[in-house]
Formats: C-alpha cells, sequence, structure tokens
C-alpha cells in the first residue's frame, strides 16, 4: 500500500536555527497538510496546500513558517527561526482530489523535531 | 467553530474484553465526516475508522465499531475482543465537507491500556 514519507524521523536543532522537514505524499495525492503534536497534546492542523498554494494554515502558522512543493514529490515545511516552543512531532499527510469526498488523510510516519 | 471533546484521558480493559471511547464535538454544519485514529507508542497515525455524518448507520471495521448519534453529537469508538495491540493513544477527529478546508480537527486523546 501507497505510504507518506517523512525525513528525518528526528531532528536536533539549535535554537534560532532554520530547519526543514521533507515529506513524500503517495504519488497521485493533490492536497497535502502539516500538523503538529507537542508531546503530551492533541494534533493540530498548521497548513493545508493544493494546486501549489496554500489553501489554509492556523494560528500557529505565523510569518516563520513556510511550505513549498519544490517538485513534483516533495512537500516541505520550513522553520526560519526555530525557538523552543517548536519542539514537537510533525506529522504530514496527504490526500488525493480524486478520492470520494470524505476520504480521510493518509499521514506519515512524522518528523520528532527538537530543539536545544 | 467545531470542537471536539474526549473526556476520558486514559482507559484500561482485560485482554478479550469490550471497551468504548467516547467522543462528542460541536458543530454548526450538517455535513461532515468523523475519524478515529490510533496512535500507538512508535507515534504513527493510523486510520481505525470513518462515519459519514449523512449516513444513519453504524461503521464497523472488523473488531471496531461506532456509535453515532447525529442529535447528539456524540461519536464513541467500542472495540470489542481487545488485543495487546489495540494499546495506543486514540484520537476522534472532524472534517467538514467540502474541498476547500478540509482540515482535521482531534480531541484530546484517550489512552489506552490492554492489560493480559
Amino acid at each position: 500500500e501507497p505510504e507518506v514519507t517523512q525525513t528525518p524521523s528526528h531532528q536536533v536543532t539549535q535554537m534560532g536555527q532554520e530547519v526543514i522537514l521533507r515529506c513524500v505524499p503517495i504519488s497521485n495525492h493533490l492536497y497535502f497538510y502539516w500538523y503538529r503534536q507537542i508531546l503530551g497534546q492533541k494534533v493540530e492542523f498548521l497548513v493545508s496546500f493544493y494546486n501549489n498554494e496554500i489553501s489554509e494554515k492556523s494560528e500557529i502558522f505565523d510569518d516563520q513558517f513556510s511550505v513549498e512543493r519544490p517538485d513534483g514529490s516533495n512537500f516541505t515545511l520550513k522553520i526560519r527561526s526555530t525557538k523552543l516552543e517548536d519542539s514537537a512531532m510533525y506529522f504530514c499527510a496527504s490526500r488525493g482530489l480524486k478520492d470520494r469526498e470524505g476520504q480521510p488523510q493518509h499521514f506519515g510516519d512524522g518528523t520528532r523535531l527538537s530543539i536545544l | 467553530a467545531q470542537t471536539v471533546t474526549q473526556s476520558q484521558p486514559e482507559m484500561s480493559v482485560q485482554e478479550a474484553e469490550t471497551v468504548t471511547l467516547s467522543c462528542t464535538y460541536d458543530t454548526s454544519e450538517n455535513n461532515y465526516y468523523l475519524f478515529w485514529y490510533k496512535q500507538p507508542p512508535s507515534r504513527q497515525m493510523i486510520l481505525v475508522i470513518r462515519q459519514e455524518a449523512y449516513k444513519q448507520q453504524n461503521a464497523t471495521e472488523n473488531r471496531f465499531s461506532v456509535n453515532f448519534q447525529k442529535a447528539a453529537k456524540s461519536f464513541s469508538l467500542k472495540i470489542s475482543d481487545s488485543q495487546l495491540g489495540d494499546t495506543a493513544m486514540y484520537f476522534c477527529a472532524f472534517m467538514k465537507a467540502g474541498w476547500a478546508t478540509n482540515k482535521l480537527i482531534f480531541g484530546t486523546g484517550t489512552l489506552l491500556a490492554v492489560q493480559p
């Protein structure tokens, strides 16, 4: 079964540094998402992306965050200047446009981001 | 705005027994989708079951079934014949119908421990 792939599985970064989290969505999917989960808390929506532009973003997704689909397969989340509170698990998800409406999003295994 | 509430932070069940996890939600939408996701210690997000709000019939997937009460805005998950591998965090999630704003809104989760 096709999977969403995220790399790296664990990223350790100094505060203030830039970090890029990478995702390879399922190949025929067209809607892409990033969510984050601070340890012990619920999963929170960050941003959705379709047709090379952001569809929706949450209040968490401020100017320090950006997303990009640099080629036909990767979908990246960049945090420009990381803060301690950015430490979390980041999940990428994708969904196919031609699926029946309401089809679930398929999640990757997540990237654990630790800011020191 | 939509909210999802899971009032049971932790639950425990004996192997082979049945357990029910509660979820309530608040929305003014008439058409939407509800999901249960499982997050084992490995922290993947795995879809367990999906319900369409316009369908009265409760969804079933093998040992997993839901009790969907639209008027009460309740969406509980029943796990029959519990297995040790069911030990995980379970998240209830809501998604509005429609293409543009189909983010998932998660509850805070219920940690289920299946005891041998």
